[in-house]
């Protein structure tokens, strides 16, 4: 069956440090990959996505993702947090021609000053 | 850059009525998907739609039912609400092959 997983529930982090979100998936075909992000209350804004090519891939805000097929894993990843991404970032597999989205559980991101 | 519309925006029922939800598509994309979002939950596809014709189908309860008109906007119609429905609810659009836009969402609350 196909699956998403965000181990990580809620992570925090201080503002100005790296960040690496993790995302695993189940696929039974090449996977189209997606990273949207939602701040309380709003939609799901897309921060980067992968359909085949280069395994890293840039996004909006600074975001980068890199995929892994050996590890089946997408993770995301930021050199420096900003305060303003705080928010919950949800990992997806599907879409494009491979139909409906599915999302992981989602992860909470907090920033410290 | 023109964005999905999605309206109300907050919509308000009491138990066992219905609901209709709209969703207007980003210009010239051709299929629409719609999710529900639970509390503290990851978005749950329900139904999609491509040329006006259902395309895919998830855990839409048979209380619901959705359309998708000559203009490429779509409607969620939602009849005998429960509070089990009280929910985000996404439309996104997509050129077919492409990336899903999602909108704003319709937050409805069943008292």
């Amino acid at each position: 069956a196909q699956s998403v997983t965000q181990p990580d529930i809620h992570i925090t982090v201080s503002e100005g440090a790296s960040l690496e979100l993790r995302c695993n998936y189940s696929y039974g075909a090449t996977p189209y990959l997606f990273w949207y992000v939602q701040s309380p209350g709003q939609g799901l804004q897309l921060l980067l996505k992968y359909f085949s090519g280069d395994t890293l891939v840039q996004g909006i805000k600074g975001f980068e993702a890199e995929f892994k097929r050996s590890q089946s894993s997408f993770n995301l990843r930021k050199p420096s947090v900003h305060w303003s991404d705080a928010a919950e970032y949800f990992c997806a597999v599907g879409g494009g021609s491979q139909g409906n989205l599915i999302f992981g559980k989602g992860t909470k991101l907090s920033v410290k000053p | 850059a023109a964005g999905v519309i999605q309206s109300p925006r907050h919509l308000i029922k009491e138990k066992r009525e219905t609901a209709t939800l709209k969703c207007y598509p980003i210009p010239r994309h051709d299929t629409v998907y719609w999710y529900q979002q639970g509390p503290g939950q990851d978005p749950q596809f329900l139904i999609s739609f491509y040329e006006k014709m259902q395309s895919d189908k998830g855990s839409i309860p048979d209380r619901f039912s959705a359309q998708q008109f000559s203009d490429y906007h779509s409607e969620l119609n939602m009849s005998s609400l429960e509070l089990g429905d009280s929910a985000l609810y996404f439309c996104a659009s997509s050129s077919f092959t492409d990336t899903q836009y999602f909108g704003p969402g319709t937050r409805l609350t069943v008292l």
